[in-house]
């Protein structure tokens, strides 16, 4: 069976720090994918990235980064210098291959103050 | 292009009724998939359907069905409802083939059930 778990429910952050929200999955696949969204109070979720089981390199899209580390299955993400509209509840999903199925992880909700 | 739209966006009904919800993918995409969101449970997946046909389903009770159109629009419908499926309902599209593709989420039906 496949399994996300998002440890932290809650995090709180002044502006500018960095925070890094913590994704470890289970899965019998050998491929798989992994997905990070954010779902701002209007509810849509927004899709952030997608990362291949067969890919480990780690990537940088400017103030966001993501740690995939097969090793320890997990999937991180981290925010660097954040801003207030970073404030959102942040979904860590897993998806097998050859199907669309997404299973969530509980969510992290992240807020930033001022 | 247009993003994924549902509608209605906010429902009110009593204990007993049935709704029907209704969500159109984004042009082209062929897949749409609908996933219940509750504080207790989290995001669960509901059902995906690819080409007017039930792809995958989740462990939700009979009570809860789905279709889709020719043109890929798709509705979901609940029947004799229950205190439990007061949620945010999400529909998502993809193009639905190959694994190398996103799901796409529209901002959601609010169900309340009295």
């Amino acid at each position: 069976a496949q399994k996300v778990t998002q440890a932290q429910t809650e995090i709180s952050v002044v502006e500018k720090e960095d925070v890094t929200l913590d994704c470890v999955y289970e899965t019998r696949d050998t491929t798989y994918y992994l997905f990070w969204y954010k779902q701002p109070p209007s509810g849509e979720l927004v899709f952030l990235i997608r990362r291949n089981s067969f890919d480990e390199q780690n990537e940088i899209s400017g103030r966001y980064s993501w740690n995939f580390q097969k090793s320890t299955s997990s999937f991180n993400f981290t925010i660097t210098a954040s801003q207030v509209v970073d404030s959102a509840v942040y979904f860590c999903a897993l998806r097998q291959k050859g199907a669309q199925k997404l299973v969530f992880g509980q969510g992290t909700r992240l807020t930033i103050n001022p | 292009k247009a993003g994924v739209t549902q509608t209605p966006r906010y429902l009110i009904k009593t204990r007993g009724q049935q709704v029907t919800l209704s969500c159109s993918p984004i042009s082209g995409h062929r897949s749409v998939s609908w996933y219940q969101q509750t504080p207790g449970q989290g995001l669960q997946f509901l059902f995906e359907y690819f080409s007017e046909t039930q792809r995958n389903k989740g462990n939700f009770p009979g009570r809860f069905s789905g279709r889709q159109f020719s043109n890929s629009r798709s509705e979901m419908n609940v029947s004799t409802l229950e205190l439990g499926d007061s949620a945010l309902y999400l529909c998502a599209s993809s193009s639905g083939s190959g694994d190398h593709n996103e799901q796409f989420f529209g901002p959601g039906t609010r169900l309340t059930v009295l």
